[in-house]
């Protein structure tokens, strides 16, 4: 079993739907929670991050983190067509110096 | 203020040649990664560096890989002799040293995309 899994997609929804990217862990030890953006060609961008459980919004995003189900979530309200891109969850253990453990990153494309 | 970037943006060699990457990390940076992310893989850790010293190597492959930050400035991942499962993005990512209590915000450049035929 992968420490952390994520569904690849591609997630393909109309310009203003509402969209839920998720990622489910196996690790009890991971208290940092992470989603970055990668557009193609690009590198990941860090996008929000949460300690422990817990809802955290940022403008149109909010991370949200199950600890009790190992379930994290990253909801997009009124998404836009440059949302398009894939996003990664990553977390790990420890709130300072950490060394990430990825997913493998939902495509999600937003159409016009 | 400039990103990291990373030099060369693609590479295609052949089993058995020998590659060398390049980062260039954010200026000001003490703290230098390396991921690599295999075709239809996760993006996996490989290496990090505190100023030129290595912190934790844990996520080399193998001694085919050899990474170096001379100066603790720009940094080099040389992989010889290249195999065809060497093939993948390789990114590199740096953040700033971190105060007591402080968060660590890594940003990653654009990624080597290295093709082992």
């Amino acid at each position: 079993q992968k420490e952390v899994e994520q569904d690849p997609g591609p997630l393909s929804v109309p310009e203003g739907a509402i969209v839920s990217l998720n990622c489910t862990y196996s690790n009890s030890a991971f208290q940092y929670f992470m989603w970055y953006r990668q557009y193609s060609r690009k590198g990941p961008e860090l996008l929000m991050y949460t300690y422990s459980s817990g809802n955290k919004e940022d403008g149109r995003f909010t991370a949200q983190v199950d600890k009790s189900s190992k379930y994290i979530s990253l909801f997009i309200r009124d998404s836009q067509p440059s949302d398009s891109a894939t996003y990664l969850c990553a977390m790990s253990p420890t709130g300072g110096s950490y060394i990430p453990t990825f997913g493998r990153g939902t495509s999600l494309i937003v159409h016009p | 203020e400039a990103g990291v970037t990373q030099f060369p943006s693609h590479s295609v060699i052949e089993k058995g040649q020998t590659v060398t990457l390049r980062c260039d990390p954010i200026s000001g940076h003490d703290n230098l990664y390396w991921y690599r992310r295999v075709m239809g893989k996760e993006i996996k850790f490989l290496l990090h560096f505190v100023k030129e010293s290595k912190q934790d190597e844990s996520g080399m492959p193998n001694n085919r890989f050899l990474a170096e930050r001379t100066g603790g400035t720009y940094s080099t991942l040389k992989v010889q002799p290249a195999e065809l499962e060497d093939s993948g993005v390789y990114f590199c990512a740096s953040s700033q040293r971190l105060t007591s209590g402080g968060k660590e915000t890594q940003y990653f450049g654009p990624g080597t995309r290295l093709l082992v035929l």
